[in-house]
């Protein structure tokens, strides 16, 4: 069965603008968790959803948002960019709430803010 | 408060040697416990998983993982190392008690041919 599908894979963004980044869980899994991974603070959670409720959030601003549509597909938002925010984002999949049977991860979409 | 600890930033190992990865957790009860693997530049792979009953694991491939109870730990290995494992290993912890899962800060497997 197909993975979890993260788009786009690479994004170059200025400062202040806005970017969305999109992810298709696999098939069946309701719950999609996204995670920030940068170099200096490894792999930090954003916030998880589970049949389009948002269950859990991380530490992170405001700017930092996202949804759940009612095919379980996610997206991700982050407003008014600063250069912090550069990052690999990843997205996992799975089909029991807070990743319990394990989580399936996307490749990731990689952020450069410029 | 849970955490989990690798405490190998970086590890190296010869082609065809034995390895181990440490894991630590802190958490009163026992957790479901997960190693994953992460080539660069991509995500992480579900290594294994432990959720209860037999405490020495198998994954894909090759990998193994024993859970000991007494040490809080869940140590991954493999017998003999290949040049096509050399990427970052991150161990986890979750459950159903928890609110979120927990990452190790991950260990960096070097290969020599």
């Amino acid at each position: 069965k197909a993975g979890v599908t993260q788009t786009p894979r690479y994004l170059i963004k200025t400062r202040g603008q806005q970017v969305t980044l999109s992810c298709s869980p696999i098939s069946g899994h309701r719950s999609v968790s996204w995670y920030q991974q940068t170099p200096g603070q490894g792999l930090q959670f954003l916030f998880e959803y589970f049949s389009e409720t948002q269950r859990n959030k991380g530490n992170f601003p405001g700017r930092f948002s996202g949804r759940q549509f009612s095919n379980s597909r996610s997206e991700m938002n982050v407003s008014t960019l600063e250069l912090g925010d550069s990052a690999l984002y990843l997205c996992a999949s799975s089909a029991a709430a807070r990743g319990v049977d394990g989580y399936t991860f996307g490749s990731g979409t990689r952020l450069t803010v410029v | 408060a849970q955490s989990v600890t690798q405490p190998d930033i970086h590890i190296t190992v010869s082609e065809g040697a034995s390895l181990e990865l440490r894991c630590n957790y802190s958490y009163g009860a026992t957790p479901y416990l997960f190693w994953y693997v992460q080539s660069p530049g991509q995500g992480l792979q579900l290594l294994l998983k432990y959720f209860s009953g037999d405490t020495l694991v198998q994954g894909i491939k090759g990998f193994e993982a024993e859970f000991k109870r007494s040490q809080s730990s869940f140590n991954l290995r493999k017998p003999s190392v290949h040049w096509s494992d050399a990427a970052e290993y991150f161990c986890a912890v979750g459950g159903s008690n928890f609110n979120k899962f927990y990452f190790g800060s991950g260990t960096k497997l070097n290969v020599k041919p």
